[in-house]
C-alpha cells in the first residue's frame, strides 16, 4: 500500500532563512505526490505535484520539491521563508487506480521575525 | 477559475437537528469528494462521487448522507450527528478520478466548521 511519512510534526525558521519540510514516501509503483498547504481555519492549496516528468517541481511562492527515487523523498524547500508561509503543510500520494488522495500527518511550519 | 465553494462557513446543530452541507464548483469538473477534518490532523475521505454516481464511501456512519444532484453540486446532509463529529468539513473536486496523472489535480473547498452541541 502506498503511504507518506512526514519526518517533521514542527518546523520553525527565522524570516529571510531556507525552508525544508520532509516527506518520505512508500509506494509499489511510479507514484503521483503533492504538496498542499492549508492556513489557519482555511482551505488546502495545492502548492506543486510532481506525475513523473521532471523530478525537480516548482509549486507556487517560490516553493519547490525534488523527487529522489533512490531515498524514495520528496522534500519541500524554499529559499528564503516569508512571515505569510507559517500554515500547516501536508505531503500527499495519489492512490494507485488515482481516485483518492493519500495525507500524511501534517507539518507545522513556524515563522518569526 | 479554479473555486470550490462551501455554504455555509461555520455551523452549530443540536444532536436532534437535520442540516446539509452544500459545494458548488464551475470548473466543468466531473469529481467531488467529501473530507472530515478534525483539528491538527491531516483531512480523512468520506466520499467519493464520480460523474454524478457515488463511487467510494469510506465506511461512513449512515448518520451522514451525501447527495450530488448535478455536476455541479454536492451536498452533505447531516442527522443525528454526535459531539465528535465535530470538524472542519471539506469539499473537493477534480477533472476526474484519474488524479495519477499530470492533467489532474485535486482543488479544496474553505470548508464549513461543523460544532454539534
Amino acid at each position: 500500500a502506498q503511504s507518506v511519512t512526514q519526518l517533521d510534526s514542527h518546523v520553525s525558521v527565522s524570516e529571510g532563512t531556507p525552508v525544508l519540510l520532509r516527506c518520505n514516501y512508500s509506494s509499489s509503483y511510479s507514484p503521483s505526490l503533492f504538496w498542499y498547504v492549508q492556513h489557519p481555519n482555511k482551505g488546502l492549496q495545492l502548492l506543486l505535484k510532481y506525475t513523473s516528468a521532471a523530478t525537480l517541481v516548482k509549486g507556487i511562492n517560490g516553493f519547490e520539491a525534488e523527487f529522489k527515487k533512490s531515498e524514495t523523498s520528496f522534500h519541500l524547500t524554499k529559499p528564503s521563508a516569508h512571515m505569510s508561509d507559517a500554515a500547516e503543510y501536508f505531503c500527499v500520494v495519489a492512490n494507485q487506480a488515482g481516485t483518492a488522495l493519500i495525507f500524511g500527518k501534517g507539518t507545522t511550519l513556524s515563522v518569526s521575525s | 477559475d479554479t473555486e470550490v465553494t462551501q455554504t455555509p462557513k461555520h455551523l452549530v446543530m443540536g444532536m436532534t437537528n437535520k442540516k446539509s452541507l452544500k459545494c458548488e464548483q464551475h470548473m466543468g469538473h466531473r469529481a467531488m469528494y467529501w473530507y472530515k477534518q478534525k483539528a491538527k490532523k491531516p483531512p480523512e475521505l468520506m466520499f467519493v462521487y464520480s460523474y454524478e454516481k457515488l463511487s467510494i464511501n469510506e465506511s461512513v456512519p449512515s448518520r451522514f448522507s451525501p447527495e450530488c444532484p448535478n455536476s455541479s453540486l454536492l451536498n452533505l446532509h447531516l442527522h443525528a450527528l454526535q459531539p465528535e463529529d465535530s470538524a472542519l468539513y471539506l469539499c473537493a473536486s477534480s477533472q476526474g478520478t484519474l488524479l495519477a496523472t499530470s492533467t489532474d489535480t485535486q482543488y479544496f473547498g474553505p470548508g464549513t466548521r461543523l460544532t454539534v452541541l
